[in-house]
């Protein structure tokens, strides 16, 4: 069975600062990997995703995470956040050919500050 | 509709009660998901379908919990003589199939068994 790791849980930043977000997850086969984010409020949403090829992932509002599978980990980054990025982060596997179900790590609540 | 419905978005009940939980999946998706999420943690698999059959029920908890999708779309899930500890938000999510696809989350619904 497949488990992932998110190491922060909690993270406050000041606008225009740098993020990553720590992802490891554990699986002796091959994995998607995704990452989503919860808004306040709002519904669980695709930041991006990594099935194959390039390891360095682009995602929706300029966050972008790479893929190291000797690392088995998968950190979320963005180079400058904004004070609308505030929201829960959750790390995501997929074992492939296991049926898309997915295994979320804890999560990472976000606060940016102004 | 454009997205993953969820009704009813809060639900309260007494310990011991019959709860149904309804999810309206986006239109032609052939898989469909459940997930509970409890305070402080990431969601976590319950079971899902590929069409009308649970393809795998195994994050269901106990008997008490079961779920239905009689036509391929809507989907159902059941809980019998809830407990305190089945209090939590249950997500249901949709893709267009269970292969390697990106799965679209409904809003959840909130449990509270009193």
């Amino acid at each position: 069975a497949q488990s992932v790791s998110q190491h922060n849980h909690h993270v406050i930043l000041s606008e225009a600062a740098s993020l990553e977000l720590g992802c490891n997850y554990s699986y002796g086969g091959t994995v998607n990997l995704f990452w989503y984010v919860q808004y306040p409020g709002q519904h669980l949403q695709l930041l991006l995703k990594y099935f194959s090829g390039d390891p360095l992932v682009k995602g929706i509002k300029g966050f972008e995470a790479e893929f190291i599978k000797s690392k088995f980990s998968f950190n979320l980054r963005k180079p400058s956040v904004q004070w609308s990025d505030t929201a829960e982060y959750f790390c995501a596997v997929n074992a492939i050919g296991g049926g898309n179900k997915l295994t979320f790590g804890t999560g990472t609540q976000l606060k940016v500050e102004l | 509709g454009a997205g993953v419905s969820q009704t009813p978005s809060n639900k309260v009940t007494e310990k011991g009660k019959y709860v149904e939980l309804r999810c309206d999946p986006i239109s032609g998706h052939t898989a469909l998901y459940w997930y509970r999420q409890s305070l402080g943690q990431g969601p976590e698999f319950l079971i899902y379908f590929q069409g009308t059959g649970a393809a795998d029920d195994s994050g269901l908890p106990n008997d008490r919990f079961f779920a239905v999708r009689p036509e391929g779309s809507v989907s159902t899930l059941k809980i019998q003589r809830t407990e305190r500890g089945d209090s939590a938000v249950y997500l249901c999510a949709s893709s267009p199939d269970d292969r390697d696809t990106e799965a679209f989350f409904g809003q959840g619904t909130r449990l509270t068994v009193v």
